[in-house]
């Protein structure tokens, strides 16, 4: 089944202390991004990659990192957390050929930074 | 600054009505047009994909159009369910060089009774 992967699906974390959380797709595809959702300002785009080793900011990068060290893998990087970083983040994939750039989301994650 | 609009913000019909969601948006140059449906705590579904070239694309009960020189996409359901309700999500990607980023409009909250 084609699908997008995230993990964990819930987090409740400490300012400051580091975490990942990991995307990961399996229908080849080469452009992977970050979202996250908060109530009122919709969802934005983090980061975002269009293939191994090439990545990019969006538009509400600070306070993330991202790597791309193979193409299903797309981790989201938060080296030190802090409160306004609760939210929810979706992870999404999609390919600059066919289906014409459909994009496939995860299941989100929802993290708490206290 | 590409912005999405959606009106309304949320919707309450009952079973069986047909019924139209609106997106706008601000740059006309844009990929595509992309529908989503999000459920309560859960991640995004793609409903339709429609091209910059396309003025209509039909799933189903779903049917969205585009009129780019306008700005503006409408999603038609008919013959509404109670399990149509969810969040509705309007997303245009303007350049598919950033990696596919997609705008969002804030979304529709639809309520539909039985």
């Amino acid at each position: 089944e084609a699908q997008v992967t995230q993990n964990p699906r819930y987090l409740i974390t400490v300012t400051g202390k580091k975490l990942t959380v990991t995307c990961s797709q399996n229908m080849n595809h080469e452009y992977m991004s970050w979202y996250r959702q908060d109530p009122g300002l919709g969802l934005r785009q983090i980061y975002y990659s269009m293939n191994v080793e090439v990545t990019d900011k969006g538009d509400v990068p600070e306070g993330y990192k991202v790597s791309r060290k193979e193409k299903r893998n797309f981790p989201l990087i938060l080296e030190s957390p802090s409160p306004n970083q609760t939210s929810l983040y979706f992870c999404a994939s999609s390919s600059p050929r066919g289906p014409y750039g459909t994009q496939y989301f995860g299941p989100g994650t929802r993290l708490l930074v206290l | 600054k590409q912005e999405v609009t959606q009106i309304p913000a949320a919707l309450s019909v009952p079973e069986g009505e047909n019924l139209v969601l609106n997106c706008s948006f601000t740059d006309s140059a844009i990929y595509n047009l992309q529908w989503f449906r999000q459920d309560p705590g859960k991640g995004l579904t793609s409903l339709l994909l429609i091209q910059s070239s396309q003025r209509e694309q039909t799933s189903g009960r779903l049917n969205a159009s585009l009129d780019k020189s306008s700005g503006r996409s409408t999603l038609y359901i008919a013959a509404s369910q109670p399990g149509d309700s969810a969040t509705y999500l309007c997303a245009v990607s303007s350049n598919p060089e950033y990696g596919n980023k997609l705008v969002f409009g804030a979304g529709t909250i639809l309520r539909v009774k039985s």
